[in-house]
């Protein structure tokens, strides 16, 4: 079946850095992966539609200065976390569709904490 | 109105019981609904997904759609334990958007 590699799963860094997350579809390519930010017991909220080739669509709110994506090929979108501050602490996920599968198949999520 | 919204819950059940979960749905996400089960700390996993009215069964799960009254539902029968996780209710429009509800958290009771 699908599968959708997120790397790393955990990450904490000091509060000013950058901290970027990689998003890689393994046997399938994805012209469109989906970036996703769950809080603690909160829902997953789409943060930002990334398109391979072209300009990510950011969700209204969502600060495209701040998290940067880029989907450069095929198989991989990275996100990237600038000038991290503690509120972006968070669980962060990536999904992708594979055309055969059914539904969208999600990475194992980003825990970055930001001290 | 949020275009998927679901109750929080907890729902408790006991094991061997049927598990109920519901999700209500705005015009924005009409096409395509998904199931996802959560566990705590991990990302979601994919459990059915249906785009018709009427029942899609699959083993213990039942996922039930009626666009008349924007709603679906996921059954699950002879809970178990291991069931105990969030459920996540999803749905899109063309595969454009995919949105999530809030998740209900659900307690299988040994």
């Amino acid at each position: 079946g699908a599968v959708v590699s997120q790397h790393p799963s955990r990450v904490i860094c000091k509060s000013g850095t950058s901290v970027k997350i990689e998003c890689r579809s393994l046997d399938f390519q994805a012209t469109t992966m989906f970036w996703y930010r769950q809080f603690p017991k909160q829902s997953l909220m789409l943060m930002a539609t990334s398109n391979e080739g072209s300009k990510a669509t950011y969700e209204q709110g969502v600060e495209k200065d701040k998290f940067l994506i880029n989907h450069a090929s095929l198989t991989l979108s990275t996100l990237t976390v600038t000038s991290a501050h503690p509120e972006d602490s968070s669980f962060y996920i990536c999904s992708a569709r594979d055309g055969r599968a059914d539904g969208y198949t999600f990475g194992s999520g980003t825990r970055l904490t930001v001290v | 109105q949020k275009e998927v919204e679901q109750n929080s819950g907890p729902l408790s059940v006991p094991e061997g019981a049927i598990a109920s979960l519901n999700c209500t749905y705005s015009d924005r996400v009409s096409q395509s609904f998904f199931w996802y089960r959560q566990y705590s700390g991990k990302s979601p996993e994919l459990i059915m997904s249906i785009y018709s009215n009427g029942d899609k069964e699959d083993g213990r799960f039942t996922a039930q759609l009626n666009k008349a009254s924007q709603y679906v539902s996921l059954l699950i029968r002879d809970s178990q334990p291991s069931d105990s996780a969030t459920y996540l209710c999803a749905g899109s429009y063309n595969f454009n958007k995919f949105y999530f509800g809030s998740g209900t958290k659900l307690n299988v009771k040994p």
